[in-house]
Order: C-alpha cells, then structure tokens, then sequence
C-alpha cells in the first residue's frame, strides 16, 4: 500500500538548535517527494522538492532534505531554528498522479 | 503569496443544512483539488479536477460533490451537513506541468452541530 510515516507527532527544539523531521514512504519506483509546512490558521506551503538528481535539496527559509533510497526516507534538515519555524510539518509522496500526505510533525520552537 | 481563496473561513451550522465551500485562484492553473483535513491525521483527498468539466473523486469517501464550471472556481457543496461533517476543508491548485507542487488556500473550517 501507499504510505507516507511521520513516525514524529510532535517535536520540541530550542531556538538556534539544529533540527531533523524524519519521513519514511513505501515506493517500488524513485518517487517525487515534497515537504510542505503549515502554519497556525494558513494553508499549507511548499519547501522544497525531490525529483531526481542530487539527493540533498535546498529548499526556502533555510530548510534542507536529503533523499535516502536505501531507507526509504526523505528527512528534513535546517541547522538553526528560528521561533518563526513553529509549525507543522508535511512530508509527500507523488504515487502517479495522486500526491499521498504524512500525518504531520508539530515543531514547537522554545525560547 | 498564492492567490487561491477560501471562503468562508469559518462556519457553525445546523444539522442537514445545504452548505457551499467556495475556493477560487486567479493563477490559470489547470488542476484543483479538494482535501479533508482532522488533527493528526493525514490530508485525504476527497475530489479533485484536471480541467473544466472533469471532477473525479478521491481516495476519501466524501458526500460532498464539486462542480468545474470555470478553471479558476471549484466550489464544494454538502447537501445536507452531518456532524460527522466537521473539519478543515483545504483547496488546492496546481500545472498540469509541475506535479505535485500545490497551491493551497487557509482552508474552511466547518462545524455542524
């Protein structure tokens, strides 16, 4: 089955700390694999995306992922974490022409 | 910024209440979509539409029903709102050409009492 696991519900760091959002999908093929971010009261946004290629991917607001074929992962990465990156956490999967969710990490941003 | 819009933002209703979820973008983009979302669950994907006239239903049973009249609108109506109704609503747009890169509006939170 189609799956996208955000095994982190939620995930407390301090400001400034480095950050890591894990995604694991479950694809025969190489996928297309997205993180978007949602904050309080506003739709989601796009980060950054995963095609083909490099296998770690810039995105904006300073946010990084780096595709693992071997573990099946695709986890988010920003070095320092600002209090404006409060939010929740998408990771997607792109199965043909249907784009699959995860089911979220709340990132909490502590002072 | 994104320029697809939910209206209305929030909505308290009654039991078998006709409802309509409005969504528009004004960024030609051919491909709308729809997405239920509750707290701590996945975004599912309840009707989505590749173009004028072309609506087809998601992975999510919903007996809510979407209309394509014009590319920029895709409304969403219930006819008759359950409590088992109640949640965010999320409009999406996207290319034909980019999949996968989404759109979205704030949503539409719906409670039906």
């Amino acid at each position: 089955a189609q799956s996208v696991t955000q095994p982190d519900i939620h995930i407390t760091v301090s400001e400034g700390a480095s950050l890591e959002l894990r995604c694991n999908y479950s694809y025969g093929a190489t996928p297309y694999l997205f993180w978007y971010v949602q904050s309080p009261g506003q739709g989601l946004q796009l980060l950054l995306k995963y095609f083909s290629g490099d296998t770690l991917v810039q995105g904006i607001k300073g946010f990084e992922a780096e595709f693992k074929r071997s573990q099946s992962s695709f986890n988010l990465r920003k070095p320092s974490v600002h209090w404006s990156d409060a939010a929740e956490y998408f990771c997607a999967v792109l199965y043909g022409n249907k784009l699959v969710f995860g089911a979220g990490t709340i990132l909490r941003v502590k002072s | 910024e994104a320029d697809i819009y939910q209206t209305p933002r929030y909505l308290v209703i009654g039991t078998g209440k006709k409802i309509t979820l409005e969504c528009s973008q004004t960024m030609g983009h051919d491909k709308m979509y729809w997405y239920q979302q509750d707290p701590g669950m996945e975004l599912h994907l309840i009707h989505y539409s590749y173009g004028v006239n072309s609506t087809e239903k998601g992975d999510l049973s919903s007996e809510s029903t979407v209309s394509r009249i014009r590319t920029e609108h895709f409304p969403l109506t219930l006819e008759s709102a359950r409590p088992s109704h109640t949640s965010q609503y999320l409009c999406a747009s996207s290319l034909g050409e980019r999949p996968g890169e989404l759109f979205f509006g704030e949503g539409s939170r719906l409670t039906v009492l």
